[in-house]
C-alpha cells in the first residue's frame, strides 16, 4: 500500500538549533517526493521537491532534503532554524505507478522558541 | 485563475443538513484532490481526479461523501446527513499531470457542523 511515514509529531526547538524531520515512504516504482510546508494561517505550500539527478535537494529559505532510495527516506534539514520557520511540514510522494496520485504524511509541527 | 480556489470558506451547518463545498482549480491543471484535515491532524486523503479517468475514491470515509467534476473544471464535495465528526478543513489541490509537478492547494472550507 502506498503511505508516507513522519516519525516526528511535533518538534521543538529553540533558535539557531539545527533540524531535522524524518520521513519514509512505502510506494513501487518511480517516486517523486516533496515536502511541503504550513504556516500559520496560510495555505500550504511547497517547499522542495525530488523527481531526478542529484539526491540532495535544496529548497527555500534554507531547507534542504536528501533523497536516499535503499532507506525509502527524504529527510527533511536546516541546520540553522529560526523562530519563522514555526509550521507544519508535510513530506509526501507521487509516482508513476500510483498515477501521479500524491500521498501525505500525517505532519509534524515545528515550533521554534525564539 | 491565479491559484485554486475554494468556496465558501466558512461553513456553519445543522447535523443532519447536506453541504456543498466547491474547487476551482488552476486552468490547465488536470489532476485534482480533495483532503480533510481535522483539527491538530494531519492531511486525509478523499479522492483524486486525473483528467477523464475514473477517480481515485478510494479515501472517501462513507457513502455520505462524494465529489464530482466536470471535465478539467470545477469540482464539488457533497457531505450528505452531516455529522459531528465531519468538522474539520477541506482542501483542495490541483496540479499539472507529469513527473515532479506539485499541488498547489486552495485556502480550504473551514466545515463545523453543531
Amino acid at each position: 500500500a502506498q503511505s508516507v511515514s513522519q516519525h516526528n509529531h511535533h518538534v521543538i526547538l529553540s533558535e539557531a538549533a539545527s533540524l531535522e524531520l524524518g520521513c519514509n515512504y512505502s510506494y513501487g516504482g518511480t517516486v517523486n517526493l516533496f515536502w511541503y510546508v504550513q504556516y500559520p494561517g496560510q495555505h500550504l505550500q511547497l517547499l522542495l521537491k525530488y523527481f531526478s539527478g542529484d539526491p540532495l535537494v535544496k529548497g527555500i529559505k534554507g531547507f534542504e532534503a536528501e533523497f536516499i532510495k535503499s532507506k525509502f527516506s527524504f529527510n527533511l534539514r536546516k541546520p540553522s532554524v529560526q523562530w519563522s520557520d514555526t509550521a507544519e511540514y508535510f513530506c509526501a510522494v507521487n509516482g508513476n505507478t500510483g498515477g501521479f496520485k500524491t500521498i501525505f504524511g500525517a505532519g509534524t509541527r515545528l515550533f521554534v522558541k525564539a | 485563475g491565479a491559484g485554486v480556489s475554494q468556496s465558501p470558506s466558512n461553513k456553519v451547518t445543522e447535523k443532519g443538513k447536506d453541504v456543498e463545498l466547491r474547487c476551482d482549480p488552476i486552468s490547465g491543471h488536470t489532476a485534482l484532490y480533495w483532503y480533510r484535515q481535522r483539527l491538530g491532524q494531519g492531511l486525509e486523503f478523499l479522492i483524486y481526479f486525473q483528467g477523464n479517468s475514473a477517480p481515485d475514491k478510494s479515501g472517501l470515509p462513507s457513502d455520505r461523501f462524494s465529489a464530482e467534476r466536470t471535465g478539467e473544471s470545477v469540482s464539488t464535495l457533497t457531505i450528505q446527513r452531516t455529522q459531528q465528526e465531519d468538522s474539520a478543513v477541506y482542501l483542495c489541490a490541483s496540479s499539472r499531470r507529469g513527473q515532479g509537478d506539485e499541488a498547489f492547494f486552495g485556502q480550504g472550507t473551514r466545515l463545523t457542523v453543531v
